[in-house]
């Protein structure tokens, strides 16, 4: 079975600049979550996705992050602009329906901001 | 909300030590309970789990009971090997809608010497 597939896996931009990652779930998994992972943290959702409506993106920076989840499958999340302490490993994971079913990580993108 | 303490570290033990890292949790309801592990350059992989309380989880000589007088999920080894050194995240997942999402704890690095 294909895990879940994220891309790039490193990205390095400068500050007030755009970026997009890209991911793509497990088949079949409807729920969908983007986490950001700093440095010596636990990762931290940003937005969860149940098909391609958005279920929780209460901590997800709006006025500079987005998201959406095409056909309800693959999903990209964008930063614009962006700023130093964004800097983080993002993180894409899966999962089916149901209580303690377990999520599934991608290797997550690693973006430096300078 | 919901949220996870976990034991700070880093953690330091030679081979065959015996090992405990300590997770306590607030949530309302009956969350389940995951211990994560993220191995040096690899994803967040699932290491075990526990669904209802009193439930024991276990895998590759680990293993956490889910006590809910305590509300806590904490993970032991009888004895650890150098191939356990990696970041340990205690988390936990809600039962429905937005409160599936995982919240994870701090995270604990393990370094096993040989």
């Amino acid at each position: 079975e294909a895990g879940v597939a994220q891309s790039p896996r490193y990205k390095i931009i400068e500050k007030r600049q755009s970026v997009a990652f890209w991911c793509n779930p497990i088949s079949g998994h409807a729920t969908l979550y983007w986490y950001q992972q700093i440095l010596g943290q636990g990762p931290k959702l940003l937005i969860q996705f149940q098909n391609n409506g958005v279920v929780d993106d209460s901590q997800l920076p709006k006025d500079r992050f987005s998201a959406e989840r095409l056909k309800g499958v693959d999903s990209t999340l964008k930063i614009q602009p962006a700023k130093l302490e964004d800097s983080a490993v993002y993180l894409c994971a899966s999962s089916l329906e149901g209580v303690g079913t377990e999520a599934f990580f991608g290797q997550g993108t690693r973006l430096t901001v300078v | 909300g919901n949220s996870v303490t976990q034991m700070e570290g880093p953690v330091t033990l030679s081979e065959e030590a015996f090992l405990t890292i300590n997770c306590t949790y607030t949530a309302t309801g009956y969350p389940s309970l995951f211990w994560y592990v993220q191995y040096p350059g690899e994803g967040l992989q699932l290491l075990l789990k526990a669904t209802k309380a009193d439930d024991k989880g276990s895998n590759k000589g680990f293993e956490a009971t889910y006590r809910k007088e305590t509300t806590s999920f904490h993970l032991e080894k009888g004895s650890v090997q150098v191939s356990d050194s990696a970041v340990y995240f205690c988390a936990l997942a809600g039962s429905s809608g937005s409160a599936r999402q995982l919240t994870f704890g701090s995270g604990t690095q393990l370094t096993v010497l040989p």
